[in-house]
């Protein structure tokens, strides 16, 4: 049984270039999140999909953020223009359908903009 | 809006201690409770969850009850180990609209136990 996934593990760049993230959720788990967590604090929501609806996008998701789950399974996650302030861990969960709310989380990318 | 208090760490522990960790909550309607817990160089995962008031999660000798007189849903053990070291986050699920689903967690309490 593989868990989910997430690539790459660490990423470094320079400030004002563009990453992507990939997350491989648990085969069937139709619902797939993103949550971002820095130093000292608990993961913040970011953006929630079923299948592949986007269904809700934090405040904190600012335009230079982009998500896509194109075919209801892997899900990418875009950063354009990065800042030292989107420096973070980058976590993706998933859930299986129905009303168990357990979500499974991601080992993270680790995202450090130079 | 829905938001966790966590208490503030680090808490440090001998061996076979009782632990407590307090987490009070604000929420709209009934929302679902847990406790995540990250290992050292590990993701999170599920310690425990409670779906409705008064239920009593419990996993691996931990313990915490959903009180919704009191919004809280403290983590206990009655004798910790070494290995329960780790970073303990408490989290809730909203159970209507847009908070369906997403967790909102609070900042974590590390936990250290010394032998």
């Amino acid at each position: 049984d593989t868990g989910v996934s997430q690539d790459p593990r660490h990423k470094i760049t320079k400030r004002g270039q563009n990453v992507t993230f990939r997350c491989d959720p648990i085969s069937e788990h139709n619902r797939l999140y993103w949550y971002r967590q820095t130093l000292g604090q608990g993961p913040e929501f970011l953006t929630y999909f079923q299948n592949e609806a986007q269904l809700e996008k934090s405040r904190l998701l600012s335009d230079r953020f982009s998500a896509e789950r194109p075919k209801g399974s892997f899900s990418t996650l875009e950063i354009q223009r990065t800042e030292q302030g989107d420096s973070a861990m980058y976590l993706c969960a998933s859930s299986p359908p129905g009303t168990n709310l357990e979500q499974f989380f991601g080992p993270g990318t680790r995202l450090t903009v130079l | 809006g829905d938001s966790v208090t966590q208490m503030e760490g680090p808490v440090t522990l001998s061996e076979e201690a009782f632990l407590t960790i307090n987490c009070t909550y604000t929420a709209t309607g009934y929302p679902s409770l847990f406790w995540y817990v990250q290992y050292p160089g590990e993701g999170l995962q599920l310690l425990l969850k409670a779906t409705k008031a008064d239920d009593k999660g419990s996993n691996k000798g931990f313990e915490a009850t959903y009180r919704k007189e009191t919004t809280s849903f403290h983590l206990e053990k009655g004798s910790v180990q070494v290995s329960d070291s780790a970073v303990y986050f408490c989290a809730l699920s909203g159970d209507r609209g847009s908070t369906l689903g997403r967790l909102y967690f609070g900042r974590g309490t590390q936990l250290t136990v010394w032998p």
